[in-house]
């Protein structure tokens, strides 16, 4: 099976830098996936990390570090409407190359 | 482009009645087509996928099943609800079963049992 673990919550301020965490054990590991999820909505596509190192995106940034099983997704200069629950999911050998996704953290960007 | 029908928005249903909730493609051929489920507090749980017409795989044992009449049409049943059955029902679809494509998800159906 796959395990994804990510904080449960954080909170950050407006203007400010936050990272989310996010670890995994899987057999067979192909690549890993970020996405963002407002309230009552639908994920939406952040980023996609199959090889060690750093993708930057705009504000977004995402990382991966293979050996340790470790990613973390950068947000730069926090806006309010960067509230929203940020979702980690890994594709694997293991796991028919279906996204398993973790809990999700959610982020409150307060003023 | 590709877009992704999801209906209903939002259900209300007592325990014990039945579900039918229907996800469309268009714009794609042969789709891999999805059901997740996010119960409150918790992650995307998967609960079928399919690779083509007819084909169905159950990733849960549970009182759901699903469907994949036509190539761009995937539904979601059961004839019973239960309680446990609330939460927010995601359709998704991608080009391919490999691990680098993303999945693109429908609006999803918040559905309450009560």
């Amino acid at each position: 099976g796959q395990n994804i673990d990510q904080p449960t919550e954080m909170t950050a301020t407006e203007g400010a830098i936050v990272q989310i965490n996010c670890t995994y054990q899987t057999s067979g590991f192909n690549g890993l996936f970020w996405y963002q999820q407002h309230a009552g909505e639908a994920p939406t596509f952040l980023s996609y990390n199959v090889l060690d190192g750093l993708e930057e995106k705009g504000r977004f940034s995402s990382f991966l570090s293979r050996s340790k099983g470790y990613s973390y997704l950068l947000l730069k200069e926090l806006q309010m409407k960067d509230s929203a629950s940020y979702l980690c999911a890994v594709t694997a050998s293991g796991g028919s190359y279906i996204p398993t996704f973790g809990r999700g953290t959610s982020l409150i960007v307060h003023p | 482009s590709q877009t992704i029908h999801q209906w209903p928005a939002t259900l209300v249903q007592p325990v014990g009645s039945p579900l039918s909730l229907e996800c469309t493609v268009e714009g794609t051929s042969n789709p891999n087509l999805y059901w997740y489920r996010q119960a409150a507090g918790r992650g995307l749980q998967l609960l079928f996928y399919s690779v083509g017409i007819g084909q169905i795989s159950s990733e849960v044992p549970q009182n759901l099943s699903a469907s994949r009449p036509q190539d761009r049409q995937f539904i979601l049943s059961s004839k019973k609800l239960l309680l446990s059955d609330s939460g927010f029902y995601l359709c998704a679809w991608r080009s391919d079963h490999t691990g680098g494509e993303k999945l693109f998800f429908g609006s999803g159906t918040q559905l309450s049992v009560l």
